[in-house]
């Protein structure tokens, strides 16, 4: 079945650690791919996306993200996480690559905690 | 410029009532998605509406209904509520038709009673 796969629920951090969240797809072919945070009790701020070109695309607040074609993989980064970036994290994809209009697919998302 | 927003914040109404939730889009944008989002888990795609025509919708029950208007703003209307229907629901707004990048409004929360 066509999915996005988040594998993990919590990260634990500490502020000025690296950061690697996880996303994984399972569609035919490669779709759109993108990356939305969520502060508490807000909407969602789009990250970053990848449409085609360069794998490895620079976002907004620092992160970036590397898609990997062989692993059905667009893996979210951060060299050094501030306070600031306690949110929640989805991964999501549009499977018909602009040509559809059924939506963007979600991650089921992953937490992100900082520890001081 | 202005996002995309979201009226009212908050809502609280008891089973068996009808909702209305209101979304404007960012200026320019002509197409307008709703998604629910129930706690702790990532939004659902209910419809996409483009020049006034519903152009998606996902797997929700005919509850739910949802018309845009010529300023390209929308209205999402759920009747018949349940207590399964509390959720954030989330409103965004995209250039043309076809996903590509979506930007959200800030959402309406419905509690259902």
């Amino acid at each position: 079945a066509q999915s996005v796969t988040q594998p993990d629920i919590h990260i634990t951090v500490s502020e000025g650690a690296s950061l690697e969240l996880r996303c994984n797809y399972s569609y035919g072919a490669t779709p759109y791919l993108f990356w939305y945070v969520q502060s508490p009790g807000q909407g969602l701020q789009l990250l970053l996306k990848y449409f085609s070109g360069d794998t490895l695309v620079q976002g907004i607040k620092g992160f970036e993200a590397e898609f990997k074609r062989s692993q059905s993989s667009f893996n979210l980064r951060k060299p050094s996480v501030h306070w600031s970036d306690a949110a929640e994290y989805f991964c999501a994809v549009d499977p018909y690559s602009g040509g559809g209009a059924d939506g963007l697919t979600f991650g089921k998302g992953t937490h992100l905690i900082i520890q001081p | 410029d202005a996002g995309v927003t979201q009226s009212p914040t908050h809502l609280i109404k008891t089973r068996g009532q009808q909702v209305t939730l209101r979304c404007s889009p960012i200026s320019g944008h002509k197409s307008v998605s709703w998604y629910q989002q129930v706690l702790g888990q990532g939004p659902q795609f209910i419809f996409q509406y483009y020049e006034k025509e519903e152009r998606g919708r996902g797997n929700f029950p005919d509850r739910f209904s949802a018309r845009q208007f010529p300023n390209y703003s929308s209205e999402l209307n759920v009747n018949a509520l349940l207590l399964g229907d509390s959720a954030l629901y989330l409103c965004a707004s995209s250039l043309t038709r076809g996903v590509r990048e979506q930007y959200f409004g800030p959402g309406t929360r419905l509690t259902v009673t």
